[in-house]
């Protein structure tokens, strides 16, 4: 059973290019998360999705960022005109349950490092 | 809303001696504690978790934490340190039935012979 797959796991993109990142979830999980790793930071939440719907995106930035979850294939984050700022490790997540319960936990990606040259 | 914080940033012990990383959490109700690590260039792995029950929860790799509700902390520790703990490590905190990890800035640990 292979775990959370990302790729590509380096990408570099000149300013002002668009940037996609992609996330297959494990087989049978059902919720993919996204989450951004700054220089010196922890890990930032980004988005929650479900198969084709979008549960939170509380910690998206408002402009340039979007994530979808469709029915077949793998989920996508998609950067548009990306700037130097937006340099930075991007990991995905998966968990088959529904939040809550002494069982829940994620399944983490090896992340893609995007670098905006 | 909910924080994390991890006492020191890098963190230096010798083989065998004793491992202990540090964190304090803020959350308003009953809170999930995660220890994580995180190796260069790879994703993170969870080495433990906290949920309900026994307050003293062991992880992979001989690390084991202690949810101290009274101190608000999720102390990570291991009796005797490998070379191959070297590396980054996460502690984060959910809302019970929520769905978000709210991450700690990480410690390096540094394991010297």
């Amino acid at each position: 059973n292979a775990g959370v797959m990302q790729n590509p796991r380096h990408l570099v993109r000149r300013r002002g290019q668009e940037a996609r990142l992609r996330c297959s979830p494990m087989k049978g999980h059902s919720h993919v998360y996204w989450y951004r790793q700054l220089p010196e930071e922890g890990l930032k939440f980004m988005v929650y999705l479900q198969k084709e719907n979008i549960i939170d995106e509380s910690g998206m930035p408002k402009e340039r960022f979007s994530a979808e979850f469709p029915k077949e294939g793998p989920s996508i984050l998609r950067i548009q005109q990306v700037v130097r700022g937006d340099s930075a490790a991007y990991f995905c997540a998966s968990s088959p349950l529904k939040p809550g319960g002494t069982n829940y936990g994620y399944t983490f990606g090896s992340g893609t490092r995007l670098t905006v040259v | 809303a909910q924080s994390v914080t991890q006492l020191g940033s890098h963190v230096s012990v010798s083989e065998g001696a004793l491992v202990l990383l540090r964190c304090n959490y803020s959350s308003s109700v009953p809170p999930y504690l995660f220890w994580y690590v995180q190796y260069p260039n790879q994703g993170l792995q969870l080495l433990l978790k906290y949920t309900t029950g026994a307050t003293l929860v062991k992880g992979i790799n001989g690390f084991e934490a202690e949810f101290k509700k009274s101190e608000t902390s999720f102390h990570l520790t291991k009796p005797s340190a490998h070379m191959s703990d070297a590396a980054e490590y996460f502690c984060a905190v959910s809302d019970q039935g929520y769905s978000t990890l709210t991450f700690g800035k990480g410690t390096m640990l540094l394991v010297s012979p």
